[in-house]
């Protein structure tokens, strides 16, 4: 079983919907990254967060380390959303990190 | 501007001739690291770098070697490529493992046939 569980593994969704990507871990952490991937590969580091919420236009992150879940959500998606999301966690013992195997979002127009 | 730049993009070798992929950071960043992400398996990591002259074993070390001999720069060494090598390779960077935001390089697309 994974440590870092991302659901759902796919998502279609229409333009303008409102997103939500999950990520629950069952180590202690200390804290969180959310990542974006691209086709093409590139990969860019939207949040990191250790407690309650983070917001960045759109979107919009937030964790509970006691449940130890974190979500990822989007507003008002639009097509150049369309990426892979991965959540990766930072152990609390070692500081490594565990990564989850990431969503696959495709907005459609 | 602020980057982590990794070079070349696009690699296609032959099995047992070696290989280095470059990766510099200019934003004075103490840890670094190499990721390979595989189809279903996601990113695993390949080594990391605490500080100047510090590394370790990630994963999936086997097959890869590091160096570490100055702050910026972190090579990958590939001294006898396979064919299960061929995957989607990135280096990363951060102030510190711990609660830093991390920096990728754009990727290198390695084929060892």
């Amino acid at each position: 079983k994974n440590e870092v569980e991302q659901s759902p593994q796919n998502l279609t969704a229409q333009e303008g919907e409102f997103i939500t990507i999950n990520c629950s871990y069952s180590v202690g952490i200390s804290a969180l990254h959310w990542l974006q991937q691209h086709p093409g590969g590139g990969i860019v580091s939207l949040f990191m967060l250790s407690s309650g919420k983070k917001k960045h236009g759109r979107l919009i992150a937030t964790i509970n380390i006691q449940e130890k879940h974190s979500s990822l959500h989007i507003t008002a998606s639009h097509p150049r959303d369309s990426a892979v999301y991965i959540c990766a966690a930072i152990m609390d013992s070692n500081y490594q990190l565990i990564w989850g195997a990431g969503t696959k979002l495709i907005i459609k127009p | 501007e602020a980057q982590v730049t990794q070079n070349p993009r696009y690699l296609i070798t032959v099995t047992g001739k070696k290989l280095t992929v470059t990766c510099s950071q200019n934003m004075n960043h103490e840890y670094m690291s190499w990721y390979r992400q595989d189809p279903g398996l996601g990113l695993r990591q390949i080594y990391y770098s605490m500080n100047v002259e510090v590394t370790d074993k990630g994963d999936v070390p086997e097959g890869y070697k590091v160096s570490r001999k100055e702050k910026r720069n972190f090579p990958l060494i590939l001294e006898s490529p396979s064919p299960n090598q061929t995957s989607l390779y990135f280096c990363a960077s951060s102030f510190g493992r711990r609660n830093s935001p991390l920096h990728f390089g754009n990727g290198t697309r390695l084929t060892v046939t």
